[in-house]
């Protein structure tokens, strides 16, 4: 199986534009989440979801929208990029909370 | 709110020596720990936990992670280093979120370089 994907790998949009990033997991995982990484900050979470139709924010979720339509797929809209959400983006997902979570390869996005 | 800390932003070692990553951990309530590795351009992989029992937990690639409680430490360790170990490790410690979800809070990262 292919684990955790996530396309684009790279992205760069302009001040003002939307696009989502999509993520898929082929493990039959309930929880999903996505995670921003910056230099010297880790990785905080941006909006995560238990299971198909139930999502909920994070830490840092404003300026994105997410939607769990199905238990496979967990795209992560930005609704109108800025410069601030220039950052590594990780998709990851998990049995449960007690079990490991597997990262997806990441998304690079750079916002001018 | 659970919190790890990770002091040392890079950690040199040659090829062979043994390797110490150091995390501490502040947490209400008993502690669930966990070591990720990063290797450039790729995402996390799951290197070990920590949950109950032995305070000595074996992960993938030799890796080994300390629980001391009276420390609040969760050092990683490895008996002898490789060139490949060189990577980004990031601890992390599960946080209970009231909507029943359980978020990882992830450390700043330790840069790892073992030199030939």
């Amino acid at each position: 199986n292919a684990g955790v994907t996530q396309t684009p790998k790279f992205q760069v949009l302009k001040t003002g534009q939307s696009m989502t990033l999509q993520c898929a997991q082929d493990m039959n995982h309930e929880y999903m989440s996505w995670y921003r990484q910056d230099p010297g900050m880790g990785l905080r979470l941006i909006h995560y979801s238990v299971g198909a139709g139930i999502t909920d924010q994070g830490e840092v979720p404003n300026g994105y929208n997410v939607s769990r339509s199905t238990t496979e797929d967990f795209p992560l809209r930005l609704l109108s990029a800025a410069p601030s959400q220039t950052s590594v983006y990780f998709c990851a997902s998990s049995t449960t909370g007690w079990h490991e979570q597997f990262f997806g390869p990441g998304t690079r996005l750079t916002v001018l | 709110a659970q919190s790890v800390a990770q002091p040392e932003d890079q950690v040199n070692v040659a090829e062979g020596n043994p390797l110490t990553v150091k995390c501490t951990y502040s947490v209400s309530g008993n502690p669930y720990l966990f070591w990720y590795v990063q290797y450039p351009n790729r995402g996390l992989q799951f290197l070990l936990k920590y949950i109950t029992g032995d305070n000595l937990v074996k992960g993938s690639y030799g890796f080994e992670a300390e629980f001391n409680k009276s420390q609040t430490s969760f050092h990683l360790k490895k008996p002898s280093a490789l060139v490949s170990d060189s990577a980004l490790y990031f601890c992390a410690v599960r946080d209970d979120l009231n909507t029943g979800f359980q978020k990882l809070v992830f450390g700043t990262g330790t840069r790892l370089l073992v030199s030939p």
